[in-house]
């Protein structure tokens, strides 16, 4: 069974650009949910995608964004791109009983 | 949202040494996860614990689920130096809802 999955595993962007960065649930997972990880520094909780539907964001300004797609995968969008969004995306995905999550290996996002 | 504190912050031990580590909360959990980060990887779940007082062990690795629901224990026997990583506890108070991550635990074992 495939885990999670993201891409790209690396993306640099200059100051003001924008970035796409792609997550793909493991199979028969509803929920996705988006972290960032700056670093040397704990998850911070971004966004949670269920069955389509925004369930909850963390304390993130609006130029972070995303959607989750009729097949689960989800997007995570960063407009206005700064120095300081520098880090590492994770994208963890779980079931309808939401034991547990299974994380991807990340997306590093280097800002220049 | 919810504040997980995790202690200590770091730890650097010898080989074979065992290692403690907890994370506490200013809420009841009803789920408590550990999860160990090596560098540039995703986390990876370690124990999950789902009920108050539960004793859960995996290999070396054993967890706790505090009785007050607001704590919880990772025990490491005989530490090895593939332990070496980042420890996150994460707490979820009902089923459903997201679950919150600790500061993390950094552990370096020393040969």
């Amino acid at each position: 069974e495939a885990g999670v999955t993201q891409s790209p595993t690396h993306l640099i962007k200059t100051r003001g650009q924008q970035a796409t960065l792609r997550c793909s649930p493991i199979s028969g997972h509803t929920s996705v949910y988006w972290y960032q990880q700056a670093l040397g520094l704990g998850l911070q909780f971004l966004l949670w995608y269920d069955e389509g539907e925004e369930r909850n964001r963390g304390n993130f300004p609006p130029r972070f964004s995303g959607r989750q797609f009729p097949n689960y995968s989800s997007e995570l969008n960063v407009n206005a791109l700064e120095l300081e969004d520098s880090a590492l995306y994770l994208c963890a995905s779980s079931d309808s009983r939401w034991r547990g999550y299974t994380f991807g290996s990340g997306t590093r996002l280097t800002v220049v | 949202g919810q504040q997980l504190n995790q202690s200590p912050q770091s730890m650097f031990i010898q080989e074979g040494e065992d290692v403690s580590m907890n994370c506490t909360s200013s809420s009841i959990f009803n789920t408590w996860l550990w999860y160990k980060q090596e560098p540039g990887e995703g986390p990876v779940l370690l124990i999950a614990l789902y009920k108050a007082g539960e004793l859960t062990s995996n290999g070396r690795l054993t967890a706790q689920f505090g009785i007050t629901r607001k704590d919880s224990f990772l025990n490491i026997s005989a530490s090895i130096p593939s332990d070496v990583g980042i420890y996150f506890c994460a707490g979820q108070v009902n089923t459903g809802n997201q679950f919150y991550f600790g500061t993390g635990t950094s552990l370096t074992v020393i040969p």
